[in-house]
């Protein structure tokens, strides 16, 4: 089984502040990680993933996240936030042989001018 | 935008009826994967298709079906509708349907069973 938690049910920072969304992750073997960005009545929006390699991973709209195996989180960052940042972010885990996406309950960011 | 469309956007029917959402994938894209979000459930896998082929079967309720055709659009067969029901459902697609590869995702299809 596989599953994730987003601690956090919102985020509220000040326009230009650093942003941190929570995410810790429990799977058997190597997971594959990712995060999503839902914009009201839209779809979500793929930001970027962790499958191997640099724990480091660079995504769209000046989004990071880092993976850190030991404390099993993969936290989405941004280094000044933007009040087009408001959104629900969905981090996601799946892995090896497994098809399906399992999402934790989703962060409702706010970004305040 | 995603490239990925689903139709129709909004559907309100009544409980016990039938309904069809339909899915098309980004171009070239062999997998179809379809989600629901409700409020209580929040985001959950119900089924996945490859080149034409059930792969996998997550939380999907026998009342509902899937298919995916020749052309690999989707359609999620939803039937004997219940208030439980109402919720956003997703469609995602990806070029081949392997594990680690991005699922890009349509706009939904918002269902209101009343």
């Amino acid at each position: 089984a596989q599953s994730v938690a987003q601690p956090e049910d919102q985020v509220n920072v000040a326009e230009g502040n650093p942003l941190t969304v929570k995410c810790t992750y429990s799977v058997s073997g190597n997971p594959y990680l990712f995060w999503y960005v839902q914009y009201p009545n839209r779809g979500l929006q793929f930001l970027l993933k962790y499958i191997t390699g640099d724990n480091l991973v660079k995504g769209s709209y000046g989004f990071e996240a880092e993976f850190n195996k030991s404390q099993t989180s993969f936290h989405l960052k941004k280094p000044s936030a933007l009040v087009s940042d408001s959104a629900l972010y969905f981090c996601a885990v799946s892995r090896s042989n497994d098809y399906k996406l399992s999402f934790g309950a989703g962060t409702t960011v706010t970004v305040r001018a | 935008d995603s490239g990925v469309t689903q139709t129709p956007k909004h559907l309100i029917t009544a409980t016990g009826q039938r309904v069809t959402l339909r899915c098309s994938p980004r171009s070239g894209d062999l997998s179809v994967y379809w989600y629901q979000q409700s409020l209580d459930q929040g985001l959950q896998f119900l089924i996945h298709y490859y080149n034409g082929e059930e792969r996998a079967k997550g939380n999907i309720l026998e009342r509902f079906s899937a298919q995916q055709f020749p052309d690999l659009h989707s359609e999620l067969n939803l039937s004997s509708l219940e208030l439980g029901d109402s919720a956003l459902y997703f469609c995602a697609s990806s070029a081949t349907g392997t594990t680690a590869e991005t699922q890009y995702f349509g706009p939904g299809t918002r269902l209101l069973v009343l």
